[in-house]
């Protein structure tokens, strides 16, 4: 069976520090890999995505980028943390047709 | 592009009765269409999807529609109960954009015991 790993779970981080965010899939191949951010109270913002190794597509303008080095490994980085990054990060796959995407468990980062 | 508005933005009723969330999207190209419920610090899971060449679609206690003219699609949750509390997130999907999907910004459902 299919499963998605997300970590850290939690994470504080002052502010201009940098960040890494790991999320691996396991039990398939070549999936859509995603990361999304939630406010507050708020949806889900997507951030990137991508569709193989090495593409990534950017949704919004940021401070953040991304990664795919390997087929099921998707990461978020900053180089330097501002206070409006803070929020909880969700990295999600699916597969290549129109499908439900499965989230991972979710990073709470506070910028402080 | 695509976008998305879910009404309410919170809904409290008590266990027993019915909910019901409401969704529009714009993208008449959209064609899949799933809920996702997400409890309190965890990732959306999804709940129940519908695809556009379907007008209803249940399971037990969660209904969907679909009504592709307006462009609106409905979740329907009869006899609530409290484990039923939580955030719930309408999403519209066009095939053509590598299957990512459009997310609505979420309803909190609290059912009282």
């Amino acid at each position: 069976s299919q499963t998605i790993h997300q970590w850290p779970a939690t994470l504080v981080q002052p502010v201009g520090s940098p960040l890494s965010l790991e999320c691996t899939v396991e039990g398939t191949s070549n999936p859509n890999l995603y990361w999304y951010r939630q406010a507050a109270g708020r949806g889900l913002q997507l951030l990137f995505y991508s569709v193989g190794i090495g593409q990534i597509s950017s949704e919004v303008p940021q401070n953040l980028s991304a990664s795919r080095p390997q087929d099921r490994q998707f990461i978020l980085s900053s180089k330097k943390l501002l206070l409006s990054d803070s929020g909880f990060y969700l990295c999600a796959w699916n597969y290549q047709q129109n499908t439900e995407a499965f989230f991972g468990q979710g990073t709470r980062l506070t910028v402080v | 592009g695509e976008n998305v508005e879910q009404h309410p933005s919170t809904l409290s009723v008590q266990e027993g009765d019915s909910a019901v969330i409401k969704c529009t999207y714009s993208d008449s190209a959209s064609n899949y269409f799933p809920w996702y419920k997400q409890e309190l610090g965890k990732g959306p899971q999804l709940i129940i999807d519908i695809r556009s060449n379907v007008g209803e679609k249940k399971d037990q206690r969660i209904a969907v529609t679909l009504n592709k003219t307006a462009k609106h699609f409905s979740l329907h949750i009869t006899e609530t109960q409290p484990e039923d509390s939580a955030v719930y997130f309408c999403a519209a999907t066009v095939n053509t954009n590598a299957g990512k999907s459009t997310f609505g910004d979420g309803t909190t459902l609290t059912v009282k015991p």
